[in-house]
């Protein structure tokens, strides 16, 4: 199955700061999912990126927050822009395991916004 | 509005003591039901895939199944290294690739 290799793994940054995090899969595959895990929360769908097209962004998150790139069929990359403490949480990628199998997910970024 | 309850919120067992986590969804319709074990400061990892109602699955002291409502995952004779906590997430026809998870069971095994 396919293995995930996510970073950083943890930052504090500035409000206001954008931060960019990086998901590299040692496989090639159709699609990405960005999920977010706020504290005590649980794991919420940001976004699908399909490589050559637009990422699909679910409801309640915007594209100029969270932007996200997909240049080729290994490597994504999600952006929180602008950020404040509420933007505080642990981002995770995934990608399917095979079609039917389920899905692995990096090992995580958290993010703490002071 | 698809849903996924966990419960309980958290489970303390002696080493050796068996019991089982439960995970009640409430969908339109099932297209597969997962289970994830998520260690502190890790990604979720990976462990089942039931599909239809009365399905198993098993994986050393860990068994899944699946109803028509509701998933458990049953543990038996815990060890401290089973200490995590478990995640159950759904998969519906109308969101292929969207997964809905519930807030976990967060499991400590004392030796």
């Amino acid at each position: 199955s396919a293995v995930i290799s996510q970073k950083p793994s943890r930052d504090i940054c500035q409000r206001g700061t954008s931060l960019t995090i990086q998901c590299q899969v040692d496989s090639q595959v159709t699609m990405m999912f960005w999920y977010r895990q706020q504290p005590g929360q649980s794991l919420t769908l940001i976004a699908t990126a399909n490589q050559g097209s637009e990422a699909t962004y679910e409801s309640g998150f915007v594209i100029d927050k969270f932007p996200i790139s997909r240049p080729n069929l290994t490597f994504s990359t999600l952006t929180v822009s602008n950020m404040s403490p509420e933007d505080s949480s642990i981002y995770l990628c995934s990608v399917e395991i095979g079609t039917g199998r389920g899905y692995t997910f990096g090992s995580g970024t958290r993010l703490t916004v002071v | 509005e698809d849903q996924v309850t966990q419960s309980p919120e958290a489970l303390r067992l002696q080493e050796g003591e068996s019991s089982s986590l439960n995970c009640s969804y409430t969908v339109s319709g099932l297209r597969g039901l997962f289970w994830y074990r998520q260690d502190p400061g890790k990604g979720p990892e990976f462990l089942f895939t039931l599909y239809s109602a009365g399905e198993e699955k098993e994986k050393e002291r860990l068994k899944a199944t699946l109803t028509k409502k509701e998933s458990f995952l049953h543990i038996t004779a815990p060890k401290p290294e089973d200490s995590a906590t478990y995640l159950c997430a759904v998969q519906t026809p109308r969101n292929t690739d969207k997964l809905i998870f519930g807030t976990g069971t967060r499991l400590q095994v004392f030796p």
